[in-house]
């Protein structure tokens, strides 16, 4: 267990809904890293957040966002969604706010859009 | 920013052998470098990583080798087990967030 939580674990959802995905970091861990895993793809980085904040942006299309309250768990929200937005999202925390140190995974949230 | 890349991108061995698998990265100024194990249905666990201070690492069965001059490491699995078969992503960071190289899938042959 990395101690990072998602929930839901599997959500099935229409084209065109929206999503909540919700993340909690380990304990102490003031960074959330948010992951798209496509089929058979690797990892593609979407956003980070750091102790609230927005800190970074990759990948992240304009239907999605996100966001880290200050209880430091945080939430991806997808909307309009595509039946390409199908696939595991995973949600990562770190201590500190740079990339050059561990960063622990949650067991993913498996978004199927039909 | 970085860029990872893999090889191979799959991996049969027998059970017993040893596996290698290698990345390169693209930014020189890296200097932390993790290897992820996701197993089917979950999500990507830390294993090893290797800071660019040392050359190389050793944690019972796995290890790593880094070589900053060339700007490529490696994940080395000796006698291989059925439950090593799973995916293995190599990683080097950016200025906020881990690259991830595209994966090797590793399959142990009883």
């Amino acid at each position: 267990d990395s101690g990072v939580t998602q929930t839901p674990k599997h959500l099935i959802t229409a084209t065109g809904q929206r999503v909540t995905l919700r993340c909690s970091p380990r304990s102490g861990d003031l960074s959330v890293y948010w992951y798209q895993q496509s089929l058979d793809q690797g990892l593609q980085f979407l956003i980070q957040y750091y102790n609230g904040e927005e800190r970074a942006k990759g990948n992240i299309l304009e239907r999605f966002s996100a966001q880290q309250f200050p209880d430091l768990h945080s939430e991806l929200n997808l909307s309009s969604l595509e039946l390409g937005d199908s696939a595991l999202y995973f949600c990562a925390s770190s201590a500190p706010g740079t990339a050059n140190t561990e960063a622990f995974f949650g067991q993913g949230t498996r978004l199927t859009v039909v | 920013g970085e860029n990872v890349e893999q090889h191979p991108s799959t991996l049969s061995v027998q059970e017993g052998d040893s596996a290698v698998i290698k990345c390169t990265y693209s930014d020189s100024a890296s200097n932390y470098f993790p290897w992820y194990k996701q197993e089917l249905g979950k999500g990507p666990q830390l294993i090893i990583d290797i800071r660019s201070n040392v050359g190389e690492k050793k944690d019972q069965r796995i290890a790593v080798t880094l070589n900053k001059t060339a700007k490529h490491f490696s994940l080395h699995i000796t006698e291989t087990q059925p439950e090593d078969s799973a995916v293995y992503f190599c990683a080097a960071p950016g200025a906020n967030n881990l690259f991830f190289g595209t994966g090797t899938r590793l399959t142990v042959i009883p």
